[in-house]
C-alpha cells in the first residue's frame, strides 16, 4: 500500500531563517506530487505541483521554492522566511493510475515568529 | 474557467441531525467530483468521488450525487455524530495533474 511521510510535524522558526520541508513517498513510481499551504482557517493554495524529477511547476510567485531530487521524494525550502510564511504545510500524490484523486500527508505547522 | 462554490461555514447541528452541504461547480468537459474531509490538525482524507454524472458516492454513511443538470455535488448523510466535526472540502478534477478546491465548509456537531 502506498504511504507518504511530510517531517517535521511542526517548526517554529525566526524571520530571516531558512526552511526545509521533505515529503516521500512509498508503495508508488512516479507519482505527481503537489505542495499546498493552508493559513489558518482557509482553503488550499496549491504552491507547486511535479510531474517528474527535476519538473516543477509554481502556481503562486513567492517566497518559496520546491526541488525533486527522486521520484518519490519533493522539498519544500525558502532562503529566508518571512511572517507571512506560517501556515500548515501539506504534501499530496496522485496517480495516473489511481485516477484523478490526491492522497495527503499528515502535514508540518510552520510558525515564523 | 472551472470553479467550485461551497456554501459559507461554519455550518452547527447537534447529534443525529441531517446533514446537508451544497457544492456546485462549473467546468468544462467532464470533471470527476471529490469530496475531502480535514480533521483538526491533520492532512484531507478522500472521503468520497463521482466520475460521471448520475453516480453516487458513498462511505462512512456520506453520500453524495452528480447532477450535470444542476451541476452540483451535495454532501449528505441521514445522523451525524459528534465525530463528524471537521472541514469538508468540494473538488473538481482540472486535469491530469491539478484539482480545483472549494473554500471548504467547517461542520460543527454539538452532542
Amino acid at each position: 500500500s502506498q504511504t507518504i511521510h511530510q517531517w517535521p510535524a511542526t517548526l517554529v522558526q525566526p524571520v530571516g531563517s531558512p526552511l526545509s520541508l521533505e515529503c516521500t513517498v512509498e508503495g508508488t513510481s512516479n507519482p505527481n506530487l503537489y505542495w499546498y499551504r493552508q493559513a489558518a482557517g482557509r482553503g488550499l493554495q496549491l504552491l507547486f505541483y511535479s510531474v517528474g524529477i527535476g519538473q516543477i511547476s509554481s502556481e503562486v510567485p513567492q517566497n518559496l521554492s520546491a526541488s525533486r531530487p527522486q521520484d518519490r521524494q519533493f522539498i519544500l525550502s525558502s532562503k529566508k522566511l518571512l511572517l507571512s510564511d506560517s501556515g500548515f504545510y501539506l504534501c499530496a500524490w496522485s496517480a495516473m493510475d489511481r485516477g484523478y484523486e490526491q492522497y495527503f500527508g499528515p502535514g508540518t505547522r510552520l510558525t515564523v515568529t | 474557467g472551472n470553479s467550485v462554490t461551497q456554501m459559507e461555514g461554519p455550518v452547527t447541528l447537534s447529534e443525529e441531525a441531517f446533514l446537508t452541504i451544497n457544492c456546485t461547480y462549473t467546468a468544462t468537459g467532464y470533471p470527476s467530483l471529490f469530496w475531502y474531509v480535514q480533521y483538526p490538525g491533520e492532512g484531507l482524507q478522500l472521503l468520497l468521488k463521482a466520475t460521471k454524472a448520475d453516480d453516487k458516492g458513498s462511505n462512512k454513511g456520506f453520500e453524495a450525487t452528480y447532477r450535470k443538470e444542476t451541476t452540483s455535488f451535495h454532501l449528505e448523510k441521514g445522523s451525524v455524530q459528534v465525530s463528524d466535526s471537521a472541514v469538508y472540502f468540494c473538488a473538481l478534477s482540472y486535469s491530469n495533474y491539478q484539482l480545483i478546491w472549494g473554500a471548504g465548509t467547517k461542520l460543527i456537531i454539538k452532542p
